[in-house]
């Protein structure tokens, strides 16, 4: 069974440019769930999708934004980038919400915004 | 709000010494705990996970966790490190249902195993 995908897996952006990220789920896998991880800050929770729908969602500024597919595959998007957005995002996919349903982590995008 | 202390930022071991890499929790309710591993370039894996019951959980890999409610603790140990675990280690908490995927995370420790 293929794991969770992401793409790109690198990206290099500009201070003010937007950027899309996707996250392609575990076949079967309907939840998804989005993190940004720095050295700073550590691993902090973004926002997590079920079903098309948000249904939590971290401390982040209103720039960061997602959406989920009818096929469970997932996007966020940064707009207007700032240095400090410059981390490594993971996604994470589980069959439904839940803490007893297993995450798997895909390998992340590694954004670096100058 | 629920958090999760990791005490140690960096551990270095000797290949086939024993490993503890200690982990302390903030939850207001019943803490679902998990322990998680992270190599250069990788995303996360899962070691081991409690939620309730036998308070001394088994894992992959030869790793096991111990849960001290009563001292807020989730300590990941594991009797003779080899060389290939060296990796960086993540202690999360989550909670029931109401609070869906989302996991609090440590700020990590990152094993090194001397040789």
């Amino acid at each position: 069974k293929a794991g969770v995908t992401q793409t790109p897996r690198y990206l290099i952006k500009t201070r003010g440019q937007q950027v899309t990220l996707s996250c392609s789920p575990i076949s079967g896998h309907r939840s998804v769930s989005w993190y940004q991880q720095t050295p700073g800050q550590g691993l902090q929770f973004l926002f997590e999708y079920f079903s098309e729908t948000q249904r939590n969602k971290g401390n982040f500024p209103g720039r960061f934004s997602g959406r989920q597919f009818s096929n469970s595959r997932s996007e966020m998007n940064v707009s207007t980038l700032e240095l400090g957005d410059s981390a490594l995002y993971l996604c994470a996919s589980s069959l439904a919400l839940g803490q007893t349903y297993e995450q798997y982590f895909g390998p992340g995008t590694r954004l670096t915004v100058t | 709000a629920q958090s999760v202390t990791q005490p140690d930022i960096h551990i270095t071991v000797s290949e086939g010494a024993s490993l503890e890499l200690r982990c302390n929790y903030s939850y207001g309710a019943t803490p679902y705990l998990f322990w998680y591993v992270q190599s250069p370039g990788q995303g996360l894996q899962l070691l081991l996970k409690y939620f309730s019951g036998d308070t001394l959980v088994q894992g992959i890999k030869g790793f096991e966790a111990e849960f001290k409610r009563s001292q807020s603790s989730f300590n990941l140990r594991k009797p003779s490190v080899h060389w290939s675990d060296a990796a960086e280690y993540f202690c999360a908490v989550g909670g029931p249902t109401g609070g869906g995927n989302k996991l609090t995370f440590g700020t990590g420790t990152q094993l090194k195993v001397e040789l």
